[in-house]
């Protein structure tokens, strides 16, 4: 029972490369969200899911862009990558009336140079 | 938009009680929860309440609602080194994502 999966785990990228992050979970969950995390800034919500071929904005998603082609896969893409999106990516899954909270994958973490 | 608001930091000598607060602003929220982040890993849900009760208790944790003034906290009976994390207040209502604090770091002094 793996739960929330990303990768990669670590990426260093230069500035205006694109690159695709994965997160996949095994649990059957409806809804799944991408945040960033930030020294002294908390979590951000980016973009989120409430199921298979639905996303939604959330409060960072400039630079940013996902698709939830299939219910248990949530890709975050960066087309032109900017240092201010170096930052730590989680991704985190929930059931449809959260009863549970979320279960979050490992982390992301992206170095943009 | 809503807001969840908590001390940035804490710092407790090992086997004394440590006490996290929250306030939050939405008053139709149904679950708050607190989530614990180590070093270098994701955020684990430690426990969590839902709007109807007062407290709960599971092991060495406690939580308190007092939702008149919108205020959770977590307690933390005999804090060990190993409790040394950040720790996040979340609420939720509706169908919309969870509202997250920005973290208290909790420092366990041996």
């Amino acid at each position: 029972n793996a739960g929330v999966t990303q990768t990669p785990k670590f990426r260093v990228l230069k500035t205006g490369q694109s690159m695709t992050l994965l997160c996949a979970q095994d649990m059957n969950h409806e809804y799944m969200y991408w945040y960033r995390q930030d020294p002294g800034m908390g979590l951000r919500l980016i973009h989120y899911s409430v199921g298979e071929g639905t996303t939604a904005k959330g409060e960072v998603p400039d630079g940013y862009n996902v698709s939830r082609l299939k219910k248990q896969n949530f890709l975050l893409g960066l087309e032109s990558a900017a240092p201010s999106q170096t930052s730590v990516y989680f991704c985190a899954s929930s059931l449809v009336d959260r009863s549970d909270g979320y279960t979050f994958g490992s982390g992301t973490r992206l170095t943009v140079v | 938009g809503e807001d969840v608001e908590q001390s940035l930091f804490l710092s407790v000598r090992e086997g004394d009680s440590s006490v996290i607060n929250c306030t939050y602003t939405d008053s139709s929220s149904t679950y708050l929860y607190w989530y614990k982040q180590e070093p270098g890993a994701g955020l684990q849900l430690l426990t969590y309440i839902f709007s109807n009760m007062d407290m709960k208790q599971d092991q060495r944790l406690t939580v308190l609602l007092n939702k008149k003034d919108k205020h959770l906290s977590l307690r933390i009976a005999d804090t060990q080194t190993g409790d040394s994390a950040i720790y996040f207040c979340a609420e939720v209502s509706g169908n919309t994502p969870l509202v997250f604090g920005k973290g208290t770091r909790l420092s366990v002094i041996a």
